[in-house]
Formats: structure tokens, C-alpha cells, sequence
């Protein structure tokens, strides 16, 4: 099946640096979404895009519908340690009413203190 | 609101056997989904269902049977425990309309296959 190219892979970064990682796919998509997971815990919905071009905040979390609808960007500024965690964007391909969802396969981020 | 909740947290089960994974959503969702994630990997759909009587397969549905009798309760049946079915498998679910593709995830149910 479809998945999304999610990268980085994974990252390490000092405490207060800024981090972006992205997701691509070779299909346009409708919706994208961007899910953190803790370890030990389910995905939770940090941000939801709907439109090409919407830029979206939530906090220090800001993301972005590329403008060709086959990308997604997610950046965090000044990243403190409870960020670290698996990061997961998702997309909805067509307009069926099924709500189903394609997973990128997640960047990794440790941060350190 | 608990949101959505899966029982057990845990599960260790030997090849053959079978077991109910629960899950129970308190939302009045219509939609409903079941992930297997495998480390290093993304969600992986099994099946889901678009309400109460109503459940199709997606991408990885062989070894797995799901029912859905109401709008609460979706549960994942394993019929013949293989190793290849370790994983965390995840429950979520989702209101129709607008905000159709926000889904809300359960915490996981851990499953080791010995």
C-alpha cells in the first residue's frame, strides 16, 4: 500500500534549537495531519490542514499544506526536552467518506537537555 | 469523556491461540479503525468500520476479524496467534463531516506471539 516519505528518519538536537522535518508523497492529497506519539502511549492530533498553502499553528508547533499538495512541513522552535517523541504525519488521498488515513513512517526526535 | 480506551495494555500469547482485543470509544463516533504498528514503522490499517454493522478490510486484514454491533465497540479478533502478529496495535476513531480525518487514537495494546 501507499505511504509517505517521512524525513528526517530521526534527529538529535541540543534543547532550544529549532526543528523541521517534512512528508512527501507522489500523490495530491486533501487533508494532512500531524500526530505525536509519547513512548508507551497513542498518537495524539497536534495540527490538521485542510487547504493548499494553510499555514497552522498550535504553540511553539507551526506546519504547512504545500502548495502542490503532494507535501506536508512541520517545524517546532525551541525545542525543550518533553518534545522528544515519535513525530507521524498522515494523509487523506481522496474525498471517499471513509475517513481512512495514509501514515508516514515517523521521524524520531531526542532532544538534549 | 474517556475518549477512546483498548483492553488489555499487555498480552503475551502462545502460537495458536486466540484472543479479543477491546476497544470502546465514548464520543459517538461512527468511524472506526484498527492500526498495527511494527517498530521503526508507521500505522498500518486492518480494518475499520463506517458504523454499526458496517466493517471492511485495509491493508493488512489476513489473520484479523473485526464485528461492530454498536456504535461504542469495535473489537479485534485473533484467531490463530502467528509471531508475525507482535506488534501495538492501536484503536481509533473519527466523527463524518468536516473533520472526518481527525482521528483519536487509544493507548495501545502490546501483543507478543511466542
Amino acid at each position: 500500500g501507499q505511504q509517505l516519505n517521512q524525513s528526517p528518519q530521526s534527529m538529535f538536537i541540543q534543547e532550544g534549537e529549532d526543528v523541521s522535518m517534512n512528508c512527501t508523497s507522489s500523490s495530491i492529497f486533501n487533508t494532512w495531519l500531524w500526530y505525536k506519539q509519547d513512548p508507551g502511549e497513542g498518537p495524539v492530533l497536534l495540527i490538521a490542514l485542510y487547504k493548499a498553502g494553510e499555514l497552522t499553528s498550535n504553540g511553539r508547533l507551526t506546519a504547512q499544506f504545500g502548495i502542490t499538495r503532494k507535501d506536508s512541513f512541520l517545524n517546532i522552535s525551541a525545542s525543550i526536552p518533553s518534545d522528544v517523541g515519535i513525530y507521524f504525519c498522515a494523509g487523506q488521498r481522496s474525498t471517499s467518506n471513509t475517513g481512512k488515513l495514509i501514515f508516514g513512517q515517523g521521524t524520531t526526535l531526542q532532544v538534549k537537555p | 469523556n474517556a475518549g477512546v480506551t483498548q483492553t488489555p495494555k499487555f498480552r503475551i500469547l502462545k502460537i495458536g491461540q486466540s484472543m479479543t482485543l477491546q476497544c470502546a470509544q465514548d464520543m459517538n463516533h461512527n468511524y472506526m479503525y484498527w492500526y498495527r504498528q511494527d517498530p521503526g514503522m508507521g500505522l498500518k490499517l486492518i480494518y475499520y468500520s463506517v458504523g454499526a454493522g458496517i466493517t471492511d478490510k485495509g491493508e493488512v486484514p489476513n489473520g484479523y476479524n473485526v464485528s461492530r454491533s454498536t456504535t461504542e465497540d469495535f473489537p479485534l479478533r485473533l484467531e490463530l496467534a502467528a509471531p508475525s502478529q507482535t506488534s501495538v496495535y492501536f484503536c481509533a476513531s473519527s466523527s463524518p463531516g468536516l473533520v472526518s480525518y481527525e482521528q483519536y487514537f487509544g493507548p495501545g495494546t502490546r501483543l507478543t506471539v511466542t
